[in-house]
């Protein structure tokens, strides 16, 4: 079953936050970041792998809730170059399987 | 870095035709992975491979099958191509478990007239 993104789309300016929405109807083993510029590759930004964890660098950050269904990406203080998609992405425990969730456009305007 | 190598950015293609989608990635990576990419659906697994000649079936497999006859090599065929699978399709890459990211292609737009 495919992780459901929230907002689908965000249109914010140049200072703002924001707040992307990972979730899923079962435990996640890890969860992965990734964003994608127009005409782009996914290009991976970061991963958890227990509930409860937060991490980031810069500007971005992400956490992990306790079940370990729910995780959510923070953009502060958003810049141009933030504007792409941003999906999650995880493992099915076990197995090689590799799914993404739904995606988020974001822009970021001047 | 990894490079991952799909073989043509554009493709134009006919209804019906058999149609061949190369990625070749230089990093020994085990996993090897098809996804197609589609406005507000995000990206479909399509099918994977943790191994030379081993392949699984992703969520939307139907009218694709793959080849994975060396380990740096992984092909998409689209065995009757229809409109229906014009899209973006991405080759990833990983090495070892679950834990590891994805390594992406540039993708290749296909289309099916």
């Amino acid at each position: 079953q495919q992780p459901v993104q929230s907002p689908q789309a965000v249109i914010l300016r140049e200072g703002e936050d924001a707040v992307i929405n990972c979730s899923s109807s079962k435990a996640l083993y890890s969860v992965h970041w990734y964003r994608q510029k127009h005409g782009e590759a996914p290009i991976f930004l970061m991963i958890l792998l227990k509930g409860g964890e937060q991490k980031g660098h810069d500007k971005i950050s992400a956490s992990f809730n306790e079940k370990k269904q729910q995780s959510s990406l923070y953009l502060t203080a958003s810049q141009l170059s933030y504007s792409g998609t941003y999906f999650c992405g995880t493992a099915d425990s076990g197995t090689y399987k590799y799914i993404f969730g739904t995606g988020t456009r974001l822009k970021v305007l001047a | 870095d990894v490079k991952v190598t799909q073989s043509s950015r554009y493709l134009v293609k006919r209804t019906g035709e058999k149609v061949f989608l190369e990625c070749v990635q230089d990093m020994d990576h085990e996993n090897m992975f098809w996804y197609r990419q589609d406005p507000g659906l995000g990206l479909r697994l399509i099918y994977f491979s943790y191994d030379v000649k081993m392949k699984e079936k992703g969520d939307i497999p139907e009218g694709y099958s793959v080849s994975r006859e060396k380990k740096e090599r992984f092909s998409l065929i689209l065995e009757s191509a229809s409109t229906n699978q014009t899209s973006m399709y991405l080759c990833a890459s990983s090495d070892g478990g679950g834990n590891q990211p994805q390594h992406f292609g540039d993708g290749t737009r296909l289309s099916i007239l």
